[in-house]
């Protein structure tokens, strides 16, 4: 199996601009994680979904978040406006089972600069 | 909420040692307990996972033991070799929710 596979690995952007990532689950996991990841907070958990449904979207920063995922083999997370605050890694991982069961899978990472 | 917490930050180790990486958490009434591997620059790669009826998982020279009454897990790391250097996080979760990660302890192993 390929993995998860998240496109792009970097992207270096103004403030102000859209950027979206994207993110490819492992063919038959049913449940789909983003992350973000700083040196200051770790790890944090940005929404996770389930079977396509989105289950739980707290950690979403503010607003200028939102993540869909259309099918079961793509989610998308986009940034309108990108803020310089918004300079991390982005993980999606994926895990077969409901949220709270099976191994967790993760991708490369996209790692994100906002000037 | 839950909260994971990993000590120490770094630690330096000489080739062939044994050594013991702790984690902690706040909720004992957790479903699963994973530890991952990060290098510099990558994903994390998934080294254990310890589901709430077990008590301890093992592959290679890795150990992970979990003590929910005390909120405790740890990673038993045997004959440490440089490519262990690498960065380890330990996530618990519990029932219906995502994993919540320890921000890692930093290991460097030296020949």
């Amino acid at each position: 199996d390929a993995g998860v596979i998240q496109s792009p690995r970097h992207e270096v952007t103004e403030m102000g601009q859209e950027v979206t990532l994207r993110c490819k689950p492992i063919s038959g996991h049913n449940s789909l994680f983003w992350y973000r990841q700083t040196m200051m907070r770790g790890l944090e958990l940005l929404i996770y979904f389930n079977n396509n449904v989105p289950i739980d979207d707290s950690g979403m920063p503010e607003d200028r978040f939102s993540a869909k995922m259309p099918n079961a083999s793509f989610s998308t997370l986009k940034i309108q406006p990108s803020e310089p605050r918004d300079s991390a890694v982005y993980f999606c991982a994926s895990s077969s089972g409901a949220a709270n069961t099976g191994e967790l899978f993760f991708g490369e990472g996209s790692r994100l600069t906002v000037l | 909420k839950q909260e994971v917490t990993q000590i120490p930050a770094a630690l330096s180790v000489p080739e062939g040692e044994n050594l013991v990486l702790n984690c902690s958490f706040t909720d004992s009434a957790i479903y699963n307990l994973q530890w991952f591997r990060q290098d510099p620059g990558k994903g994390l790669t998934s080294l254990l996972l310890i589901q709430s009826s077990q008590r301890e998982q093992t592959s290679g020279r890795l150990n992970a033991s979990l003590d929910k009454s005390s909120g405790r897990s740890t990673l038993y790391i045997a004959a440490s070799q440089p490519g262990d250097s690498a960065t380890y996080l330990c996530a618990a979760n519990q029932a219906g929710t995502a994993l919540i990660f320890g921000k890692g302890t930093t290991l460097s192993v030296s020949s």
